[in-house]
């Protein structure tokens, strides 16, 4: 059963446009989503996050929006560079009010994105 | 600030075997969570471990376990490894079991032969 699903294995977009990263969830418990980057031989970084009482939240080049209702959230990123080529997960956690069980992560299967210059 | 590291990098064990995986958490962080990558898949949770104790736990057999010690590193133990358990073993430090950004280390892959 997969909790979080990012159905796009891979995107491929030119340098200075947007890219549309896309995740969905089932578990309505979900409360606290995360954006991570990954290059090859490195560990996930973290990019950006939102809590479910937000919508939208901006940290420089990276928007993540969230739309509760349809339990989907998206990565926006602009412009998109060659630095970025990576692959991205996004991942959901109940941290804010299940904390006793302490702080799960829950990934999806990842999007690959290649920047072409 | 010195950010999550871990031992070894790469490891070739044989089916049945046992082995041990090291982390030390970026300084400042008391909790450290243990991850699975398969290869093409996104990470799975495997346990947490929160002031030496574990604080919550995957879908994953006894056979998988862990350690903290009183400086906040840890260790991850499997034992009877099986070849499924061939794998990409990340983990991750925050600051307390609600430290929703976790920081992840470069990974030890391990292969079952």
């Amino acid at each position: 059963d997969q909790q979080v699903k990012q159905n796009s294995p891979s995107l491929s977009v030119q340098e200075g446009r947007i890219s549309i990263l896309n995740c969905d969830y089932t578990n309505s418990m979900f409360d606290y989503f995360l954006w991570y980057k990954k290059y090859p031989a490195e560990g996930p970084t973290f990019l950006i996050s939102i809590s479910s009482i937000k919508d939208k939240n901006e940290d420089g080049r990276f928007t993540v929006f969230l739309n509760k209702s349809a339990k989907h959230l998206s990565l926006h990123i602009v412009p998109s560079q060659p630095g970025d080529s990576a692959v991205y997960f996004c991942a959901a956690t109940f941290g804010l009010t299940h904390f006793e069980t302490g702080n799960k992560l829950t990934f999806g299967g990842g999007t690959r994105v290649l920047v072409k210059p | 600030e010195t950010g999550v590291t871990q031992s070894p990098t790469h490891l070739i064990k044989t089916r049945g075997q046992q082995v041990t995986l090291r982390c030390s958490s970026q300084s400042g962080h008391n909790t450290v969570s243990w991850y699975q990558q398969a290869l093409g898949q996104g990470p799975q949770f495997i346990f947490q471990y929160y002031r030496e104790e574990e604080n919550g736990r995957g879908n994953f057999p006894p056979r998988f376990s862990g350690l903290q010690f009183p400086n906040y590193s840890s260790e991850l133990n499997v034992n009877a490894l099986e070849l499924d358990d061939s794998a990409l073993y990340l983990c991750a430090s925050s600051s307390g079991p609600r430290g929703y950004e976790q920081y992840f280390g470069p990974g030890t892959r391990l292969t079952v032969t």
